[in-house]
């Protein structure tokens, strides 16, 4: 079993629709979560970092943690062309050391 | 503006040469990362590099070495590429604060004929 899994998609919804990204998780050590956004030909960036449960607001995005049920979900509202992307989620017991990737969400917004 | 550069961006070689992967950054991480990426896979860490002449192996068993002898630094060699290395080859680092994350570069996509 993966330490992380992570629904590949492609998920392809409309301009201005909410996006919902999630990953679930198998080790309960866990406690930095991060989302990376990837374009076609480039390296990931980093989009939110989350430490423990809860949530976080940047902008069009949220990223919420659930420990309990060990979920993320990565929320963006008023999608964009331009978040056209693939989405991994990203996590790690000790910060950003070696951290573990789910697979990646394929993300098309259509004008 | 990135701040870590992999080169070559693209790589097109026959079976059995010596390949050397370049990765460098600007940033004065102490931390650095080797990860393979193929399509529509998760990352797959292959090596890592918490400081100078300290190298371990990752997760995904890899024919690869690498090396760290200056901090900014750390390249990549295939001895004798093989069509199974066939694949995207992303470097990050990262430094102290665990919100920072990684920063990656663009990747090596590599392909071996």
């Amino acid at each position: 079993q993966k330490e992380v899994e992570q629904d590949p998609g492609p998920l392809s919804v409309p301009e201005g629709a909410i996006v919902s990204l999630n990953c679930t998780y198998s080790n309960s050590a866990f406690q930095y979560f991060m989302w990376y956004r990837q374009y076609s030909r480039k390296g990931p960036e980093l989009l939110m970092y989350t430490y423990s449960s809860g949530n976080k607001e940047d902008g069009r995005f949220t990223a919420q943690v659930d420990k309990s049920s060990k979920y993320i979900s990565l929320f963006i509202r008023d999608s964009q062309p331009s978040d056209s992307a693939t989405y991994l989620c990203a996590m790690s017991p000790w910060g950003a050391q070696k951290l573990v990737f789910g697979q990646g969400t394929r993300l098309t917004i259509n004008p | 503006e990135a701040d870590i550069y992999q080169t070559p961006r693209y790589l097109v070689i026959g079976t059995g040469k010596k390949i050397t992967l370049e990765c460098s950054q600007t940033m004065g991480h102490d931390k650095m990362y080797w990860y393979q990426q193929d399509p529509g896979m998760e990352l797959h860490l292959i090596h890592y590099s918490y400081g100078v002449n300290s190298t371990e192996k990752g997760d995904l068993s890899s024919e690869s070495t690498v090396s760290r002898i200056r901090t900014e630094h750390f390249p990549l060699t295939l001895e004798s590429a093989r069509p199974s290395h066939t694949s995207q080859y992303l470097c990050a680092s990262s430094g102290t604060g665990a919100e920072r994350g990684y920063t990656f570069g663009s990747g090596t996509r590599l392909t071996v004929v």
